[in-house]
This record gives structure tokens, C-alpha cells and sequence, in this order.
């Protein structure tokens, strides 16, 4: 069966440090990636996704940036944080052409 | 990419059925409905997926008119852990092409009370 790891559950970061979130995908391949981050009580935004490996599109400009290294493995970063990246970032996969899509548990990220 | 509109809120009471409506005027032939259900601090968790009349399973009913304009979930005798935000989302997932049907609107907050 497939699951989706994404650690860490929680990160409380500076502002100006940098960020890096990964996220993993076991039992499949080729499965196309997301990172979306969601501010309290508001809605999903789509951050980036990923159609293969070194395939990255960004849905809303800002200083973060992913990259996936390998197949499975998608990586969300910043060199500097702000303020306004706290929030919850979910990490999602599916399969393409109307599939399934499943999320990973998440990552609060509170930047002080 | 159509573009959905869902009540921001709903209210309920444990036993009943519970119907949140979606209008996507502008859908495409090729896209498809897809109903999320989030609870707090969780990934979303998909739920129905159709295309066109009606399709169920063990968990809702999803509704979809000839026009397709509009659809509505179905959810049969709630209890007070359906409590959560419901996302309808409507587009292709095509492979190599973009992630338009992963676009997720702000949701329908469905609040159950005993």
C-alpha cells in the first residue's frame, strides 16, 4: 500500500532562518507532488507542484522554493522565514487524471 | 480552470441528512467533481469523485445534474464527527500538465450539533 510521510509534525523557527520540510511517498512511482500551506482559518493555497522528478511549478510567488531530488521525494525551503510563513503545510500526492489525492499528516510551522 | 462556490458554513443536528451544494458554472467537458473532508490540523481526505447523475458509496451520495453546473454532497444521518470542512473541487489532474484540479476553495465549515 502507498503512504506519504512528511516530517516534522511541528517547527517553531526564527524569522530569517532558513527552512527546509521533506516529504516522502512509499509505494508508488511517478506520483505527481503538491505542498500547500494552509493560515488558521483560511483555505488550502497551493504552493508548488511537481509532475516528475526536477519538475517544479509554483502557483504564488514567495520565498519559498521546493525541489524533488527524487522521485518520491518532495522538499519545501526557505533561506530566510517571515512572519507570515506560519502556518500548516500539508504535503499531498496523487496519481494524475482525476485520482485520488492523499495528504500527509502535516507540519505546523510557527515563525517567532 | 472552473471556479467553485460553496456556502461558507453549514449547521445540523446529529441524526439528519445533510446536503452542501457546489456551484461550478464554468466546468469544463473533461472535468470531474471531487468532494474533500477536512478535520482540524489534518490533510484533507478525499471522499466522492463523479462525473455526471449520481454515484454513492459508503460514505456519501454525490449529486450532478444533466447541466453540470452544479452538484451536491450527500451526507446520510450525521453525527457529531462529520463536524468538518468540506472542499469541492472541479478539473482534470492531467498527467504532465498541471495541477488545476487540486485547487482547493475555502470550503463548506459543517457544523453538527447533538
Amino acid at each position: 500500500s502507498q503512504t506519504i510521510h512528511q516530517w516534522p509534525a511541528t517547527l517553531v523557527q526564527p524569522v530569517g532562518s532558513p527552512l527546509s520540510l521533506e516529504c516522502t511517498v512509499e509505494g508508488t512511482s511517478n506520483p505527481n507532488l503538491y505542498w500547500y500551506r494552509q493560515a488558521a482559518g483560511r483555505g488550502l493555497q497551493l504552493l508548488f507542484y511537481s509532475v516528475g522528478i526536477g519538475q517544479i511549478s509554483s502557483e504564488v510567488p514567495q520565498n519559498l522554493s521546493a525541489s524533488r531530488p527524487q522521485d518520491r521525494q518532495f522538499i519545501l525551503s526557505s533561506k530566510k522565514l517571515l512572519l507570515s510563513d506560519s502556518g500548516f503545510y500539508l504535503c499531498a500526492w496523487d496519481r494524475g487524471l482525476n485520482t485520488e489525492a492523499f495528504f500527509g499528516q502535516g507540519t505546523r510551522l510557527t515563525v517567532v | 480552470l472552473a471556479k467553485t462556490t460553496q456556502p461558507i458554513s453549514m449547521d445540523s443536528y446529529e441524526g439528519q441528512e445533510v446536503n452542501i451544494t457546489c456551484s461550478h458554472n464554468n466546468i469544463a467537458t473533461n472535468d470531474y467533481i471531487t468532494w474533500y473532508q477536512q478535520f482540524p490540523s489534518q490533510g484533507p481526505r478525499f471522499i466522492i469523485q463523479g462525473y455526471k447523475t449520481k454515484v454513492t458509496n459508503e460514505v456519501a451520495s454525490l449529486f450532478i445534474p444533466a447541466d453540470r453546473k452544479s452538484s451536491t454532497l450527500s451526507l446520510p444521518r450525521v453525527s457529531l464527527s462529520d463536524t468538518a470542512v468540506y472542499y469541492c473541487l472541479v478539473g482534470v489532474i492531467a498527467s504532465g500538465g498541471g495541477a488545476d484540479g487540486l485547487t482547493f476553495g475555502k470550503g463548506t465549515h459543517l457544523i453538527i450539533q447533538p
